[in-house]
């Protein structure tokens, strides 16, 4: 069975850097065709896709936020670690991780966890 | 950047009834789509892949049909537990989520 849960802190300040940690079990981060990706959701609005990365530790960034997102993964840990700089109050959202993979019986973010809620505000 | 759109923004329906769910991407996306479930304060849930494949535990009611650039999901009789939002995302070029389609009981 697969589990990710997302861990960070709830409010942070304008301008300052979000670490959200994704701790995740029943995958490995080292099987070909796996990835884990970051999505978020401000209140009441649409699912917003932000990162990914790969078994092969290749990284894929949305082109709107490339320049404020890093994506890192630690294996041996099953965790998957996002950056975001420059925090600003349109930030506010649910943030998501997903297990990705590419496989020959299908392809999705599936399953997800459960999100934290991260508030920008001074 | 591929753009999804969705429509309609809201599907006001009676259950029982077929709910049928568009999507439409901005250039090709060949059949790199797929369709998710949200339930208020829940995550999304894949329901199909490939704009046409089932994942796995999805109930046969649910249905999707398209290539190219426009897609369409269809819940042939809808249950109680179906009214919630669906999303479409595409693969092909990079990930991008639509706006969403809301069905809600009538």
């Amino acid at each position: 069975q697969i589990t990710l849960k997302e861990s960070g802190p709830t409010l942070v300040k304008p301008t300052q850097t979000l670490t959200l940690t994704c701790t995740f079990s029943g995958f490995s981060l080292s099987t070909s065709g796996v990835g884990v990706g970051w999505i978020r959701q401000p209140p009441g609005k649409a699912l917003e896709w932000l990162a990914l990365i790969y078994w092969n530790d290749d990284k894929r960034y949305s082109p709107s936020l490339k320049s404020r997102l890093t994506i890192t993964k630690d294996t041996s840990k099953n965790q998957v670690v996002l950056t975001m700089t420059n925090m600003d109050p349109v930030d506010t959202a649910t943030y998501y991780c997903a297990h990705f993979s590419i496989a020959a019986d299908g392809w999705g973010f599936d399953p997800w966890g459960q999100g934290t809620l991260v508030t920008v505000s001074s | 950047e591929i753009v999804l759109t969705q429509s309609p923004a809201t599907l006001s329906l009676s259950p029982g009834e077929r709910a049928t769910l568009s999507c439409r991407a901005s250039q090709s996306v060949s059949s790199y789509l797929a369709w998710y479930q949200q339930k208020p304060g829940q995550a999304p849930r894949l329901l199909i892949y490939d704009a046409s494949n089932r994942a796995t535990g999805i109930p046969a009611r649910f249905s999707g049909s398209g290539s190219g650039t426009d897609f369409t999901l269809t819940i042939s009789s809808l249950e109680p537990e179906d009214f919630a939002v669906y999303y479409c995302q595409q693969r092909s070029n990079l990930f991008t989520f639509g706006p969403g389609t809301k069905v809600d009981i009538k």
